[in-house]
Order: structure tokens, then sequence, then C-alpha cells
């Protein structure tokens, strides 16, 4: 079955500098690629997608990356904020035609005002 | 995207007794998934629900541990039963929902049950 790694487990910037989160996925079926972030308490809220026929998708601050020769995919974060500080996970579907979502193990992110 | 409702919130149950979480979406969805959250980790699915049909249980889950209904296409409920302090956990339901690119596999997700076993 599918295994999603995501590194780093914490992440600590300075508010305004970039962050990037990276996971690495088994299947290569695979295709398509959420990625959540939770704050405390809160349930995980969808931020952004990519679909395995896409290298690159951008929305203002955030952007993803996906290398599906190497099978892995990237979370870019510019100009931090405080409130970007949260939990990001990185999914990955199980198989070409599933709709199960296999999850990392999470990263902490901490932006230092 | 969908506005999905979870009941109770949380709750603090004695061993050996049992929950039943609800979830409840305001449109009709495909599909819904239940999965298991065990504190500062990440998320586990536990199964997929089906509606009219017995629910798909990962590895490592059971029926006779996490029943499981789907009566119909807005609604599912999860049991924990003979609950153990190990069963001490965030539970969240989430649902497929119509990303308006041709996909279903957009999920999103409930508010969460937070259970404490003690």
């Amino acid at each position: 079955g599918e295994n999603v790694e995501q590194h780093p487990s914490t992440l600590s910037v300075q508010e305004g500098d970039s962050a990037v989160i990276k996971c690495t996925y088994s299947d290569s079926a695979s295709n398509y690629f959420p990625w959540y972030k939770q704050e405390l308490g809160k349930r995980p809220q969808l931020i952004i997608d990519i679909r395995s026929n896409v290298g690159e998708k951008k929305d203002q601050r955030i952007a993803v990356t996906l290398n599906k020769t190497a099978k892995h995919f990237s979370l870019h974060i510019t100009e931090t904020q405080p409130e970007d500080s949260a939990v990001y996970f990185c999914a990955a579907t199980q198989g070409e035609y599933g709709n199960k979502l296999v999850f990392g193990a999470g990263t902490i992110l901490r932006v230092k005002s | 995207s969908a506005v999905i409702s979870q009941k109770p919130s949380r709750d603090i149950c004695q061993r050996g007794t049992s929950l039943t979480i609800q979830c409840q979406v305001d449109s009709q969805v495909t599909m819904m998934f239940w999965y298991r959250q065990q504190p500062g980790q990440s998320l586990t699915l536990i199964a997929t629900a089906n509606q009219g049909s017995e629910a798909t249980y990962e590895s490592g889950f059971v029926i006779d541990k996490f029943p499981i209904s789907r009566p119909n296409l807005t609604f599912s409920t999860l049991t924990v039963s003979n609950m153990s302090p190990e069963d001490s956990s965030i539970y969240l339901c989430s649902v497929d929902f119509w990303a308006g690119d041709g996909h279903t596999d957009t999920q999103y997700f409930g508010p969460g049950t937070r259970l404490t076993v003690l």
C-alpha cells in the first residue's frame, strides 16, 4: 500500500522568510496530492492540492510542486506570517482510482515574529 | 465545500462502555470516511462508510470494535465499542466533495470528536 513520508517534523522560521515542507510517496499510481493545515484544536483544512498531470500549482503565498519521476512533492510558503503557524499534513491517494488518502506524519511550523 | 457537523464535539467515557459519533453533511456525498487522530499524531483512516452496504475497514480496524452505519447520502455514525484508555483520540469524519474540475476526491473534514476514556 501507499506510504507517505514527510520532512521535517518541525520547522521554525522568522516572519517573512519562506518555509518548505517535503513529502515522498511510494505508490507510483497515486494521482492526487492534497495539503492540509491544522491549527490547535481545529479540523484539518485543505489549503492546496495538485494532481499528477500538473507539475506546479500556486495560490497567493502558497505553492505546491510535484515530481512524479522522483515521487515527491513539496509545499512552499512565502512571506510567512505568525498565522501560518500550525501543523501541516501532506497526503496521497492510495492507487490511481482510489479516494482513500494516506497522510504524512505532519510538520509543526512555527513562525517567529 | 460542504458543511460538515459532528456530535458530540467531546466526551469523557468510562472503560467498557460504547460511544456513537454522528456525522452530518448538508448535501449528498458519495464517499464518507472515518479517521482517528491520536494525540500529537497524524490522521489514520479507520474505514470508508458506504451508503447501502457494509463499511470497508482498513488494516488494524475491525467492525466489532468500530461499527459504522451509513443510512443515506448525508449521514453516518461511528461507534467506538468496549472502550479502553487506548481509544482516547480525536475521531474525524470526512467527505469527498465535487471539486468542480471533474474530480470527486477532494476531502473535507468535520470538526472532530475528542474522546477521553477513563
